[in-house]
């Protein structure tokens, strides 16, 4: 069974519009950690947001903010203001505490951004 | 902040060769790195997971006499993809934890694209 589920493949947005990018995710452990990231065409990884499993409060950093839902197991990004360089691949990952250090990935979401 | 430095960055080699691609932490020690391996369009899938003075932990499918992972320093993991053919084109991308960092700590390095012809 998949972990991480993104169920968008693309998405397109207006330059300086909201975008929400979702997020579901399956574990059974108490502790664990999610995350987005960015993958430009350059490939690269750029980390995005971070929420821990027992944070009350939803994750916030600049534009990017995470709609943390515990219970339904989701965990979207909502990206404010778009941008036309925030067109790239967002993936959604998950550590589970319980289960190593290592991340698993969602299979992205590609964002393009219109002007 | 935490820096990876991946090396090289893009390689062209002939099938049967071997190429090796180097992870670096710059400014901190990693005793756990991560490989990965993303195909044009997909995710990335965890190949193996790099401990710093012992043998690393492969996943399942993942071929160990293939993919020779060394984590010899605090700093350095290595991946050398042994005798590559066509198939083993793709981009190899690490991750390392720095323990000591607020929070996450996972750095990614910059990736590598293998091409074998």
């Amino acid at each position: 069974a998949q972990k991480i589920t993104q169920t968008q493949p693309g998405m397109f947005v207006q330059e300086k519009e909201a975008v929400t990018l979702d997020c579901t995710y399956d574990t059974s452990d108490q502790s664990y950690g999610l995350f987005w990231y960015k993958q430009p065409s350059s490939g690269e990884m750029i980390f995005l947001i971070y929420q821990g499993s027992y944070d009350e409060q939803n994750a916030t950093e600049g534009r990017y903010s995470l709609n943390f839902q515990k219970a339904r197991k989701s965990a979207n990004l909502v990206i404010s203001a778009s941008q036309l360089g925030d067109s790239a691949m967002y993936f959604c990952a998950m550590r589970e505490n319980n289960h190593g250090q290592n991340f698993v990935f969602g299979p992205g979401t590609r964002l393009s951004v219109l002007p | 902040g935490a820096v990876v430095s991946q090396h090289p960055s893009w390689v062209i080699c002939k099938s049967g060769t071997s190429v090796k691609i180097e992870c670096r932490s710059l400014d901190f020690q990693a005793t756990t790195m991560f490989w990965y391996r993303q195909f044009p369009k997909q995710s990335l899938m965890l190949m193996a997971t790099s401990n710093e003075g012992s043998k690393a932990t492969y996943e399942q499918g993942v071929e160990k006499d293939k993919f020779l992972i060394n984590h010899a320093s605090l700093t350095l993991s290595t991946l050398t993809v042994t005798s590559a053919h066509p198939e083993d084109s793709s981009f190899y991308i690490c991750s390392a934890r720095n323990t000591h960092a607020v929070g996450y700590g996972y750095t990614f390095g910059s990736g590598t694209r293998l091409t074998v012809v």
